[in-house]
Formats: structure tokens, C-alpha cells, sequence
């Protein structure tokens, strides 16, 4: 049973590019959430699907951005990319109705020069 | 969401008992507790939830105060695979979706 794939593994962006970056959520789960892990720190919430909408939003601009598709996998957008961008992006899927943890990605490391 | 507050770091050697200790002085009633470990370059993976008194699973155990304003996440007999970071986090039953809250966790290297 696969967990959460996410590609691409890594990635290098100039300053100013855009970047999509594509999670497929465990088999069963319904709910995918993005999280910025940038280095030394815990992972930032960015938001959360479900049902191909955007349910929660964390402190993070409009640059960011998401998507759900039907099959539920997911995609985070983001535009205008920073310095500060670089980080580890990580994709948590999650069964909606069920108590036991979110399962994680191994993330997409994004550096941004 | 509550606050967690818990040590930056810890250090321990291969066969001794780690504890690791989560302060969470403003938990609220409907507050679960859940612990998740990250090793480098990986997401973080659930180890335990537990909402009072103790719970156990076949990698850690989780002792809960009946007041709830702290909790000891317990690693038996560590080995040098579980260095890694450790969070402790406070909030909502997961099945409200509610997201995730992570702090800067506890780093812990295990020595031979």
C-alpha cells in the first residue's frame, strides 16, 4: 500500500519563477494538507483540502496557492518565488472521520537562487 | 490551539530509557495530545496520541498527568535509529481535521 508520493524530489527555481509541486495521498485518505519546512524549524502550515476545497488557511500569502483533484491528489502552486522560499514542502494526507495521525511525504525540497 | 513548550534538545546513550517531556499549560478540554518523529530530509511519522492517564504501542508510551498541562513521551531501551526530532503537539481530535501545529521539537541524539 503506497503512502504519499510527492514529486518532484527536488527542485532549483530562480528568483520570480513559479513552481507547482504535486502530492497523491495514501489510498483511502481524502484530505491533503501542505506544510513549509524551512531548515532548523518544525513544519508551517499552509493549508488544508478536502472535497477540492480550500478548508483552512495558514499565515502564508496569496502567493501560495493549491489545488484538489477528483482522485483527491493535490497540488501547491506557488508564484513570484523568494529567497525565503527555499524550504522543504512537505504533503500530509489525512482519512476525514478518523482519529490516528496524519501520514507524510518525504517532501519536495525547493531551493530558490 | 495550546502552546507547547518542550527541550531543544537531549542526549542518550544506545540501551537506556529516553523521556521526553511536553509542557502544555493551556490545553484545552477537547485538546488530544500526539507525538511525531522526523528524521532528515523525511516528513514527520505519528508515534502516539493519547488524550489522559497512559497509552502504549509497540514503539512508545505516552503518560498524560491528570491535570494534562504536561506530558512524557517514553522511548524504551533507544537505539542510534531514533536520533531524530521529536514533536509534541496539542489540539483538536484529528478526525475535525483540524491542522497540525508543530513547534521547533526536541532534537535527540543516541550514542553508542
Amino acid at each position: 500500500d503506497a503512502g504519499v508520493t510527492q514529486s518532484p524530489t527536488h527542485l532549483i527555481k530562480t528568483r520570480g519563477q513559479q513552481v507547482t509541486l504535486r502530492c497523491s495521498p495514501k489510498s483511502g485518505h481524502d484530505t491533503v494538507s501542505w506544510y513549509q519546512q524551512a531548515l532548523g524549524q518544525g513544519p508551517q502550515f499552509i493549508f488544508q483540502y478536502y472535497e477540492e476545497e480550500e478548508r483552512q488557511r495558514g499565515n502564508f500569502p496569496d502567493r501560495f496557492s493549491g489545488h484538489q483533484f477528483p482522485n483527491y491528489s493535490s497540488e501547491l502552486n506557488v508564484n513570484a518565488l523568494l529567497l525565503g522560499d527555499s524550504a522543504l514542502y512537505l504533503c500530509a494526507s489525512s482519512p476525514r472521520g478518523r482519529v490516528y495521525g496524519y501520514t507524510f511525504g518525504s517532501g519536495t525540497r525547493l531551493t530558490v537562487v | 490551539l495550546a502552546k507547547t513548550t518542550q527541550p531543544i534538545s537531549m542526549d542518550s546513550y544506545e540501551g537506556q530509557e529516553v523521556n521526553i517531556t511536553c509542557s502544555h499549560n493551556n490545553i484545552a478540554t477537547n485538546d488530544y495530545i500526539t507525538w511525531y518523529q522526523q528524521f532528515p530530509s523525511q516528513g514527520p511519522r505519528f508515534i502516539i496520541q493519547g488524550y489522559k492517564t497512559k497509552v502504549t504501542n509497540e514503539v512508545a508510551s505516552l503518560f498524560i498527568p491528570a491535570d494534562r498541562k504536561s506530558s512524557t513521551l517514553s522511548l524504551p531501551r533507544v537505539s542510534l535509529s531514533d536520533t531524530a526530532v521529536y514533536y509534541c503537539l496539542v489540539g483538536d481530535d484529528p478526525q475535525a481535521g483540524t491542522a497540525l501545529i508543530f513547534g521547533k521539537g526536541t532534537t535527540l541524539s543516541v550514542s553508542s
